[in-house]
């Protein structure tokens, strides 16, 4: 089935240790997003890419790494992880940059518990 | 700054009609989204406009007036499967999506 896979679906993890969150998509979108998803702030953008090998940084980048070698693939890297970083994380895809009508694709989600 | 204002909560009675409204207040404007997010759910995406007026898809209609910068999203009819958060959000002049925080729709028999 098309569509975008996040891994895993959740984790807990202890402060002070590296994780990576897996992001792929199968249906060929130049962008990527990661969203975080907090209760009462709605999405904020973490980290984007408009296309492979290129990355730009969102609203709340500080903490969190990404990188974009390939169309499908878009990890998130915590390098250090703190409690606040606890929260949903999303990834979504769209096709067409710099366009007005690009429905944006989500995965289903990874919650991360830093303790 | 970039902000976008939707209700918190809202309650509906089953097989009724409720607006949920959305103003923002963005720098450059390129098409207001609404997305529906179950519990524990991914957003999946509702409607889009990016000119004044309606948008009617089955039993939902977003209205959109940009001289107001305003909109909102009527569900009709509805249904217990309807209760969800409603998020808003406007792709700025960087084509970036400003997102609302949600509003939470809780239906009632």
């Amino acid at each position: 089935i098309a569509g975008i896979t996040q891994a895993p679906t959740s984790q807990i993890l202890a402060a002070g240790r590296r994780m990576t969150l897996r992001c792929t998509q199968d249906m060929r979108h130049n962008a990527m997003y990661w969203y975080r998803q907090d209760l009462g702030l709605g999405l904020r953008l973490i980290h984007y890419s408009n296309t492979a090998g290129t990355t730009g940084k969102g609203e709340v980048p500080d903490g969190y790494s990404v990188s974009r070698a390939n169309t499908d693939d878009f990890p998130l890297t915590l390098a250090s992880a703190v409690p606040s970083q606890t929260s949903v994380y999303f990834c979504a895809s769209s096709d067409g940059v710099g366009t007005g009508y690009t429905e944006a694709f989500f995965g289903q989600g990874t919650r991360l518990t830093v303790v | 700054g970039q902000n976008i204002d939707q209700p918190t909560e809202m309650t509906a009675t089953e097989g009724a009609i409720v607006q949920i409204n959305c103003t923002y207040q963005t720098s450059g404007f390129n098409g207001l989204f609404w997305y529906q997010q179950h519990a524990g759910e991914a957003p999946t995406f509702l409607s889009y406009n990016v000119l004044d007026g309606l948008e009617e898809k089955g039993r939902f209609s977003s209205f959109l007036s940009r001289s107001k910068g305003y909109s909102y999203l009527l569900l009709k009819e509805l249904q217990m499967k309807d209760s969800a958060s409603y998020l808003c959000a406007v792709k700025d002049s960087n084509y970036q999506l400003i997102w609302g925080a949600g509003t939470k729709l809780i239906i009632k028999p």
